[in-house]
């Protein structure tokens, strides 16, 4: 299957600072890329939808201002967590949706944010 | 909005048993996917059903898929400890952003060995 690669595996930050973490599809092109947030144990709620050369979807009370979608190729889409704090510790997985109708999605690894 | 709905939420069961999740949705769907969560740890897809088809295997993991009744099921036959992880399932709605999942709440599965 492809192969999507996430970027950092973990991160620690301070309260207060922005961190940035990439999702990039390696051997196909991805239109539409998806941004996940799963905090212990709880399943996986998706925050947004990251569209190329376009703006993104944000799911309802997902705060816009706080975590910026940037997906400026059709191979990378980022997050930027903004000021950060403690509640904003969680794992973030992204996901790029197949070049093909009704397959697989394909993940990323996942990214373990935590803020002190 | 979380629209599956999985039983039970946890499970524990002997090496060799059988396991058996279940996941309830409730719109359309083009395909349910079934994946697994080793602790802190990134998602494994395991199989694919789309709406059109009723049951597939994959090695040791059944699903089956009712569409009049919204649900579906993963079995897991001859478990092994190193089986032990959580299971979700997620429907891909379709409509213009495929890919799209929505995921259930998860069954965590313990297998003792």
């Amino acid at each position: 299957g492809a192969v999507v690669s996430q970027h950092p595996s973990w991160v620690i930050c301070k309260s207060g600072t922005s961190v940035k973490i990439e999702c990039r599809s390696l051997d196909f092109q991805a239109t539409t890329m998806f941004w996940y947030r799963q905090f212990p144990k709880q399943s996986l709620m998706l925050m947004a939808t990251s569209n190329e050369g376009s703006k993104a979807t944000y799911e309802q009370g997902v705060e816009k201002d706080k975590f910026l979608i940037n997906h400026a190729s059709l191979t990378l889409s980022t997050l930027t967590v903004t000021s950060a704090h403690p509640e904003d510790s969680s794992f973030y997985i992204c996901s790029a949706s197949g070049a093909w109708w009704n397959t697989e999605a394909f993940f990323g690894q996942g990214t373990r944010l935590t803020v002190v | 909005s979380q629209q599956g709905e999985e039983d039970p939420q946890a499970l524990s069961i002997q090496e060799g048993e059988n396991a058996t999740m279940n996941c309830s949705y409730k719109t359309s769907i083009n395909n349910l996917q079934w994946y697994r969560q080793n602790s802190g740890r990134g998602l494994v897809h395991l199989i694919l059903i789309r709406s059109n088809e009723r049951e597939k295997h994959s090695g040791r993991l059944r699903v089956t898929l009712d569409t009049s009744k919204k649900s579906s099921s993963l079995l897991i036959t001859a478990s092994r400890a190193a089986d032990t992880a959580s299971y979700f399932c997620a429907t891909d709605n379709g409509g213009t952003s495929y890919g799209k999942l929505t995921f259930g709440q998860g069954t965590i599965l313990t297998v003792h060995p």
